[in-house]
């Protein structure tokens, strides 16, 4: 079975600091892999999505990229911090040919 | 684009008793799937139950159950005989089934089980 590995578990980062969250993946092959924000008031928001290496589709306008830079491997960056950039962050993964959906115990960022 | 409306931001229930979280979606899309998603303190999401739109028998894993009604656009999440350990956020999705198959979130129900 799929395994989802993300780190940090937990960051505090001031405003205006870089971003750097990853996200692996055990079990499958080429999969689907997204980038959800939840934050408070908001519910969950999907920040971005891959079909493979290299290949990422942005959902929302915003101070964030990702990059997958290898098969099971899916980062979120950002240059710049920004306030509102504060929630929790997950991973989420899609086993091609199913339409079920895995998450990542996720990372609570906190920009201060 | 969908959205999904989940109408009880927090409900209680008694230990041993049942309880029915709503949600209702709206799309255009006509095959797609639907989602009901726990997420404990831990803030793991784990998924309870799923119904493919193209079937027309509600989906039933344990104690859980969905009452489905695709014309209405209606989505209920019945949970019997609720044990302490389902207190939770639950929160209902909907999946496209084509794209990115990105899931579309309610703003999720709080339910908290009574001793």
């Amino acid at each position: 079975s799929q395994t989802i590995h993300q780190w940090p578990a937990t960051l505090v980062q001031p405003v205006g600091s870089p971003l750097s969250l990853e996200c692996t993946v055990e079990g499958t092959s080429n999969p689907n892999l997204y980038w959800y924000r939840q934050a408070a008031g908001r519910g969950l928001q999907l920040l971005f999505y891959s079909v493979g290496i290299g290949q990422i589709s942005s959902e929302v306008p915003q101070n964030l990229s990702a990059s997958r830079p290898q098969d099971r491997q899916f980062i979120l960056s950002s240059k710049k911090l920004l306030l509102s950039d504060s929630g929790f962050y997950l991973c989420v993964l899609r086993v091609i040919g199913t339409d079920t959906q895995y998450f990542g115990p996720g990372t609570r960022l906190t920009v201060l | 684009a969908q959205t999904v409306t989940q109408s009880q931001p927090e409900m209680s229930v008694q230990e041993a008793e049942t309880v029915t979280l709503s949600c209702t979606y709206d799309t255009s899309e006509s095959n797609y799937y639907l989602f009901w998603y726990k997420q404990p303190p831990s803030r793991q999401m784990i998924l309870v139950i799923r119904q493919e739109a193209y079937k027309q028998q509600n989906a039933t894993e344990n104690r859980f159950s969905v009452n489905f009604q695709k014309a209405a656009k209606s989505f209920s999440l019945k949970i019997s005989d609720s044990q302490l350990g389902d207190t939770a956020m639950y929160f209902c999705a909907f999946g496209s089934a084509a794209g990115s198959y990105q899931l579309t979130f309610g703003k999720g129900t709080k339910l908290s089980v009574i001793p």
